[in-house]
């Protein structure tokens, strides 16, 4: 079946540690994101991706970083610079045409706790 | 800049009930507005999508309206199931840019 999938679905790190969220896609979408959703608040978007090799950053990047070597797979990297890592992670992947979105698809999401 | 709105963030009513989420928004100019469902810590599942030069969207019980003069979009669920139980949100494509309302939490009680 086509999807999002996302691992690991749980992820502990102590501080100081650089951690990595995989997230593989076989939807053959050239744009795919990362948000962050925490409690009461609507997504905020990491990093987007448009195409292989090319990704922007979104409202919230500071202490994230991401690639985008393969048109399947985005994974976000969140480093020991990122204050309040502690958060549910989603990933994305879109029908965009031009500059607009289009109609999103998400994975199963990945939820990290700093220890 | 556009703000989007969801109220009630929770709401809870008897199964079999129609019921009517609410979504607003501060700028008209919008490319298009979206609908999602989530379950507890879970992803998000499309809904319905609803582009700037349409009026309503619907997907078996489910209908989305969408009147931009007045910055406001409705998901209206027709006789609830306790599996509609979620948390529902709204994005609002503006500018090239994703907005996200907060979402309503949505309890229909057996």
């Amino acid at each position: 079946d086509g999807g999002i999938t996302q691992s690991p679905k749980y992820l502990f790190r102590k501080e100081g540690q650089n951690v990595t969220l995989s997230c593989e896609q076989n939807l053959n979408h050239d744009a795919m994101y990362w948000y962050r959703q925490d409690p009461g608040q609507g997504l905020r978007l990491i990093y987007y991706s448009q195409i292989v090799n090319d990704f922007q950053k979104g409202d919230i990047a500071e202490g994230y970083s991401v690639s985008r070597e393969k048109k399947e797979s985005f994974p976000l990297t969140v480093t020991s610079a990122q204050k309040n890592p502690t958060a549910f992670y989603l990933c994305a992947s879109s029908t965009r045409t031009g500059a607009n979105t289009g109609e999103l698809f998400f994975g199963e999401g990945s939820r990290l706790t700093v220890l | 800049k556009q703000e989007v709105t969801q109220i009630p963030a929770a709401l809870s009513v008897p199964e079999g009930e129609n019921l009517v989420l609410n979504c607003s928004f501060t700028d008209s100019a919008i490319y298009n507005l979206q609908w999602f469902r989530q379950d507890p810590g879970k992803g998000l599942t499309s809904l319905l999508l609803i582009q700037s030069s349409q009026r309503e969207q619907t997907s078996g019980r489910l209908n989305a309206s969408l009147d931009k003069s007045s910055g406001r979009s409705t998901l209206y669920i027709a006789a609830s199931q306790p599996g509609d139980s979620a948390t529902y949100l709204c994005a609002v494509e503006s500018n090239y840019q994703l907005i996200w309302g907060a979402g309503t939490k949505l309890i229909i009680k057996p």
